[in-house]
């Protein structure tokens, strides 16, 4: 099946650093890219949408300077947080869309924990 | 605005027991897609059931089954002879036939199967 590859899995960064969030489609060409905060025991928030070769586009209330995402291939999107705080420190997920009755596959996420 | 809610925020079953998640939604789409997703404790997404609004029908994969009622935007889901590895987070999620494509996801049902 379509699996997207997540790395890293879990990164501490120090506060102030920037950090990358990388999805590898592995197995399909992924034309579209969702970007996904998790809390806490809480629901999964989009966060923006990528398209391969244009601009990502954000949710109101994301910060579109913070949360760099760049799709410039098929099999590739990240999203880079930008000096970092501890208030980013959450789980990040990917998705990709595969078509309308499909659905979406999931990256495996990514812990950030900012200190 | 499409808005999915959960109102069952934990529920436990016994092993080989049935249980039923519930789920309700709000859209003023007349064609979308819902979906039933389980988020283990590895917090990987993983795609359980999905239903096509235009069908009445239905979808059932294995011990999961869905009751569907479009007039009511109600899409509840079954779980027949509970197993240990039931156990996770399951989402909700809408999905409009046209126009942004991302999902809606709801708050969640913590399930919790005991031997």
């Amino acid at each position: 099946g379509a699996v997207v590859s997540q790395h890293p899995s879990r990164v501490i960064c120090k506060s102030g650093t920037s950090v990358k969030i990388e999805c590898r489609s592995l197995d399909f060409q992924a034309t579209t890219m969702f970007w996904y905060r998790q809390f806490p025991k809480q629901s999964l928030m989009l966060m923006a949408t990528s398209n391969e070769g244009s601009k990502a586009t954000y949710e109101q209330g994301v910060e579109k300077d913070k949360f760099l995402i760049n799709h410039a291939s098929l099999t590739l999107s990240t999203l880079t947080v930008t000096s970092a705080h501890p208030e980013d420190s959450s789980f990040y997920i990917c998705s990709a869309k595969l078509d309308r009755i499909y659905g979406y596959t999931f990256g495996s996420g990514t812990r950030l924990t900012v200190v | 605005a499409q808005t999915v809610t959960q109102s069952q925020p934990e529920m436990s079953v016994q092993e080989a027991e049935t249980v039923t998640l519930s789920c309700t939604y709000d859209t003023s789409e007349s064609n979308y897609y819902l979906f039933w997703y389980k988020q283990p404790p590895s917090r990987q997404m993983i795609l359980v059931i999905r239903q096509e609004a235009y069908k009445q029908q239905n979808a059932t994969e294995n011990r999961f089954s869905v009751n569907f009622q479009k007039a009511a935007k109600s899409f509840s889901l079954k779980i027949s002879d509970s197993q240990l590895g039931d156990t996770a987070m399951y989402f909700c999620a809408f999905m409009k036939q046209t126009g942004a494509n991302n999902l809606f996801f709801g708050t969640g049902t913590r399930l919790t199967v005991i031997p």
